[in-house]
């Protein structure tokens, strides 16, 4: 089955940084690539997702990138504030069926 | 919309007995998915329905889990009998596979304690 390996488990930086996750997956038949924000004591929510057919997404201070060949993909917060602190989870979809990374603990402090 | 609901947010019970969790989801989704969220294992698929059929229950851990979905806007997610190591917070997800749509939406979960 698909197996995802996300680093790193927990990265800290300063409000106004930028913050990177990167996520390696094993099945090239996965096509879907989306990403979750977890805050304390919620569900997931989707903050991003990118398609095999395309190579890079953005949305205001967000942004993922795919490379199918090296079967990595990352995500990048520029300008990063105190709300972003939470855990983020990369995930890989096949088939319907999503595998998720371990997760990221990030924290921005002020 | 109201998004996925899940009900208990919250359940505590003793070694034994029997735990029914509840999800409802997304009106007009018509694929619902079960998950369990633990330290050790993060976020594992138990269970998923398309158009209220299981389509792959490979991820349930044994014979003690069952889960349904009688209708389009409900299903269950069932633990009989319970054990300690099923303590975990447990998701219900639903997506519009139907329309090609594979975003997942979750839900609040349910933070399951069995002691």
């Amino acid at each position: 089955g698909e197996n995802v390996e996300q680093h790193p488990s927990t990265l800290s930086v300063q409000e106004g940084d930028s913050a990177v996750i990167k996520c390696t997956y094993s099945d090239s038949a996965s096509n879907y690539f989306p990403w979750y924000k977890q805050e304390l004591g919620k569900g997931p929510q989707l903050i991003i997702d990118i398609r095999s057919n395309v190579g890079e997404k953005k949305d205001q201070r967000i942004a993922v990138t795919l490379n199918k060949t090296a079967k990595h993909f990352s995500l990048h917060i520029t300008e990063t504030q105190p709300e972003d602190s939470a855990v983020y989870f990369c995930a890989a979809c096949r088939v319907s069926t999503l595998t998720f990374g371990k997760g990221t603990m990030l924290l921005v402090s002020p | 919309d109201a998004g996925v609901i899940q009900s208990p947010r919250h359940e505590v019970t003793e070694m034994g007995q029997e735990v029914t969790l509840r999800c409802k989801p997304i009106s007009g989704h018509n694929s619902l998915f079960w998950y369990r969220q633990t330290m050790m294992r993060g976020l594992e698929l138990l269970i998923y329905f398309n158009n209220n059929v299981p389509i792959d229950d490979s991820g349930m851990p044994e014979d003690r889990f069952s889960a349904k979905m009688p209708n389009a806007s409900f299903s269950t997610l069932k633990i009989q009998p319970s054990e300690p190591r099923d303590s975990a917070v447990y998701f219900c997800a639903s997506s519009n596979l139907d329309r090609g749509e594979d975003t997942q939406y979750f839900g609040p979960g349910t933070r399951l304690t069995v002691l």
